[in-house]
């Protein structure tokens, strides 16, 4: 059973603030990681997908960062606005045969942006 | 046609029922997926698809059985099931097999099992 862990759990930010959170995983046997925002009543969607040691992505205010020998990235949320309030998942990819595994989900932290 | 459906919304069917849930896209992608998500966990994989084959199945109890009758629409066919498979069944869709893309998901479809 692969250990992914996102933390915090959850998180309260004033609108305005800028925020991050964390998903640590396996250092070994890494393929790619996975980002998404889920908002409550619909799909997750994909935010970053990240392959390489020290990638960096960014999309409008939101950015991540990859350290896959170490096994973390970070999420970064610049300024926040309500619209931001959703659950972020990690979604880790290992490579245990050569190919590419499924993906192993963190359990996700619950951002809430108070205005 | 950018997102990927899913049908029923909801179900609720009892435990000597047999039933099935659809999911379709129509964006080219070769590769579907069946994630099991329980209140307050992440999504569990069930079942990969890639190029209509089976390629990974995360030993789920045979009481559920995976369908690919074309590269656009995947069924999850349920028979028999238990109160504890009640949970939102996601169905997602990548460009190709497991690997480097994103994966685009569906709604869900919310089962009870009585």
């Amino acid at each position: 059973i692969l250990n992914v862990e996102q933390s915090p759990q959850s998180l309260h930010v004033q609108e305005g603030d800028s925020t991050n959170f964390t998903c640590s995983f396996p250092s070994s046997n890494f393929y790619a990681l996975h980002w998404y925002r889920w908002e409550t009543a619909k799909s997750p969607e994909a935010l970053f997908v990240m392959t390489l040691n020290g990638d960096e992505k960014k999309k409008g205010r939101i950015s991540a960062t990859l350290n896959t020998k170490e096994g973390y990235s970070y999420l970064y949320i610049k300024g926040s606005q309500p619209e931001d309030s959703a659950t972020y998942l990690c979604a880790f990819i290992g490579s245990s045969g050569g190919g590419a595994d499924g993906l192993t989900f963190g359990k996700g932290t619950h951002l809430i942006i108070q205005p | 046609d950018t997102e990927v459906t899913q049908t029923p919304k909801h179900l609720v069917m009892g435990m000597t029922n047999k039933k099935s849930l659809k999911c379709e896209q129509h964006m080219g992608h070769r590769a579907m997926y069946w994630y099991k998500q329980k209140a307050k966990k992440p999504p569990e994989l069930m079942f990969v698809y890639s190029y209509e084959k089976l390629s990974i199945n995360e030993s789920v109890p045979s009481r559920f059985s995976p369908e690919c009758p074309n590269s656009s629409l995947l069924n999850l066919h349920l028979h028999a099931l238990q109160p504890e498979d009640s949970a939102l069944y996601l169905c997602a869709s990548s460009p190709r097999g497991v690997s480097y893309n994103e994966q685009f998901f569906g709604p869900g479809t919310r089962l009870t099992v009585l």
